[in-house]
């Protein structure tokens, strides 16, 4: 069974960079695969932070390219999102997810909620 | 405002059936046939309801169904249940960027 499990710091200061991993159970990451991370704000709907190929490729929102960057670590079996230079716009739900193709997202993890505040 | 148009909110009683749009543009839903739906209670993470349009995954209630016509896709809950009360989103690929995803605003489907 595929399990995703994301983890971080619950509270981020604002300007300082947030640091998120998902650890993936069940399944290698060097697989076939794309994965993402997808945020909810509170209250909000999904958005797609970025996606990586198992071969690193990555494609992030425009309006967050400059601050993101997503990667894996084939060796831990897990994926990675540090977004920089946060704001209060950043507070939301994070979670990764396997895409098994065209953006279908058949796995998830938890989520993990972040908060940016002083 | 959100890449994906929706409706806010579709009501229905038990038993019913129900129409969700998601209206996109010829870049995205037009143009690609990776159309997923996503099924989202409160407190909980998504969960994959439809993808390339009109496919279940393994363990979706045949009661779900995608389809699409030109920019709209859409999902049809049939035989309303209880449980299908949550939020739905639509997504879509977008031509200019193909592994990027992107969402419609979420449509709140009620059971009356």
């Amino acid at each position: 069974q595929v399990q995703l499990q994301e983890s971080g710091p619950g509270l981020v200061k604002p300007s300082e960079t947030l640091s998120l991993t998902c650890a993936v159970s069940g399944y290698s990451i060097s697989s076939d695969t794309h994965w993402g991370w997808i945020r909810q704000p509170p209250g909000k709907g999904l958005e797609c932070i970025g996606t990586i190929y198992h071969t690193g490729s990555t494609y992030y929102k425009p309006s967050l390219k400059s601050r993101v960057t997503i990667s894996v670590d084939t060796s831990r079996n897990q994926l990675s999102l540090k977004l920089s230079s946060v704001t209060a716009a950043d507070t939301a739900v994070y979670y990764c997810a396997r895409d098994v193709r065209g953006g279908a997202m058949d796995v998830w993890g938890q989520g993990t909620t972040v908060t940016v505040s002083s | 405002q959100s890449a994906l148009t929706q409706p806010a909110s579709v009501s229905g009683s038990p038993g019913q059936s129900i129409t969700i749009s998601c209206t996109g543009t010829s870049s995205d839903v037009g143009v690609y046939n990776y159309v997923s739906w996503y099924q989202q209670h409160p407190g909980r993470a998504p969960k994959l309801m439809i993808y390339e349009v009109s496919n279940r995954p393994s363990g979706v209630s045949t009661r779900f169904s995608g389809s699409k016509s030109g920019n709209t896709a859409s999902l049809t809950i049939y035989g309303l249940q209880a449980e299908d009360e949550a939020i739905y989103y639509c997504s879509s690929q977008r031509l200019s960027a193909p592994d990027y995803i992107i969402f419609g605003g979420g449509t709140k489907v009620t059971v009356l």
